[in-house]
């Protein structure tokens, strides 16, 4: 199966604090999970990805922890900025690996 | 020096015509690909070229139809445009050369609204 869900749907956070999002997907075959960042009326851009013989991978502000076992993996952001605002997707690759399964989306806003 | 372009940006069209949207990308990538966002956000992947051969053909209806030229060019033709077909249209490229692993590299997306 290819079911690829985030949560929560909707994040609100006040500037300084962190902020979790949360993708579960279903095809035991995914070996990459990549993050992708969407800013209003923007492209998706990837901010950071981790492959499946590694459990965190962290860049600065943001990091990425995952457990396959439970076929599930986090985007961790500390710190938050007004910029951290937009919609995050989670994209595992799925049916056997050959293409990317964007979640649902999360929108993140990031208050003063 | 933009890596992967789209034209046109914003296309208003009448129901029953017929569009094309272009895409190139300046990256060398083997694979280019056609999402489809809509109103919700939900992008799909539609359609995945790798050195000018289809890969992947989602369960789209066959008014879409995609061609890729060369490895650098993946053009999406849509026949008797309806109103479910308005939504944002985003090309994309990566090295990929068997499955997805690699970076996928967004267009700026192509706004159809259909009247």
């Amino acid at each position: 199966g290819e079911n690829v869900e985030q949560h929560p749907s909707t994040l609100s956070v006040q500037e300084g604090d962190s902020a979790v999002i949360k993708c579960t997907y279903s095809d035991s075959a995914s070996n990459y999970f990549p993050w992708y960042k969407q800013e209003l009326g923007k492209r998706p851009q990837l901010i950071i990805d981790i492959r499946s013989n590694v459990g965190e991978k962290k860049d600065q502000r943001i990091a990425v922890t995952l457990n396959k076992t439970a076929k599930h993996f986090s985007l961790h952001i500390t710190e938050t900025q007004p910029e951290d605002s937009a919609v995050y997707f989670c994209a595992p690759n799925t049916g056997t690996a050959s293409k990317l399964t964007f979640g649902t989306g999360t929108r993140l806003q990031v208050t003063l | 020096d933009t890596a992967v372009s789209q034209t046109p940006k914003y296309l208003v069209t009448q129901m029953g015509n017929d569009k094309s949207i272009k895409c190139e990308q300046n990256l060398g990538h083997d694979t280019m690909y056609w999402y489809k966002q809509d109103s919700k956000k939900f992008l799909k992947i539609m359609f995945s070229y790798n050195n000018k051969e289809l890969i992947i053909n989602e369960t789209v209806p066959n008014r879409f139809s995609p061609k890729s030229p060369d490895k650098a060019h993946l053009n999406l033709h849509i026949n008797s445009l309806e109103l479910g077909d308005s939504a944002v249209y985003f090309c994309a490229s990566s090295q990929d050369r068997a499955g997805a692993t690699e970076t996928q590299y967004f267009g700026p997306g192509t706004r159809l609204l259909v009247l």
